[in-house]
């Protein structure tokens, strides 16, 4: 299945550290990417690949895989992270995209 | 600095057809793909398709071949998306972003503003 699956909603206290997370059979043993989309706004790519930062995303974000599970980890959480954050893969050929349903974080 | 710039918010009646673009800037245009993303509102993105400018070679999510249109017109630098026969349920944002790739795998860096369409009777 390429279904890629989130909690709908999460929640952490200003400055704690949150884990996100998506499940699904396909990232076994393969790396999801991250975007974050603030309201109103497009999405912002975040992590790609093997936990990589683009050029201008801050160091408390990160990504990690561990079998069918990719997390992404905020360490100490942020007024201004509060967004959607959606997880994607793209099959091996690039043939297919597939999208989380997207986890809104709240900080608290 | 790179861009992807899209065509302005449009209005629409059901049946109507429509064509939005998206227009690249600051970088080789021809080098990467573009892929287009729909959020239907308050909801989450949806991948659409994706254009290889050069040749045109296109792949289509299952859920919307033969729905949509994507096309390109690489001596602008401009991506297409377009409907031939409109419905409500087409109302939505759409987004165009570039796609890479680096080792074995895939991301889109640069995404576009958003077009908002708006179908209604």
């Amino acid at each position: 299945s390429s279904e890629l699956t989130q909690d709908p909603a999460v929640s952490v206290a200003l400055g704690q550290t949150v884990r996100i997370t998506c499940q699904g059979d396909s990232l076994r043993n393969n790396y999801a990417n991250w975007y974050q989309q603030r309201p109103g706004q497009a999405p912002l790519l975040l992590i790609y690949g093997k936990n990589r930062r683009p050029s201008g995303i801050p160091d408390r974000f990160s990504g990690s895989s561990s079998g069918n599970t990719a997390s992404l980890t905020v360490t100490g959480a942020q007024t201004e992270d509060e967004a959607d954050y959606y997880c994607s893969f793209w099959d091996i050929r690039g043939n297919l995209l597939t999208f989380g349903g997207g986890t809104k974080l709240t900080v608290l | 600095e790179v861009q992807l710039v899209q065509s302005g918010a449009e209005v629409r009646k059901p049946g109507e057809s429509l064509k939005i673009s998206c227009k690249g800037s600051g970088h080789s245009f021809t080098s990467y793909w573009i892929a287009w993303v729909r959020q239907m509102p308050g909801k989450g993105l949806e991948w659409m398709g994706v254009i290889y400018p050069i040749d045109s070679d296109t792949r289509y999510s299952p859920s919307f071949q033969g729905q949509v249109t994507i096309s390109v017109d690489k001596s602008i630098s401009t991506a297409f998306l377009q409907w031939s026969s409109l419905k409500a349920s087409d109302s939505a944002t759409y987004y165009c972003a570039r796609r890479r790739k680096e080792n074995d795998y895939y991301y889109m860096d640069v995404w576009g503003n958003g077009t908002t369409v708006t179908v209604s009777s």
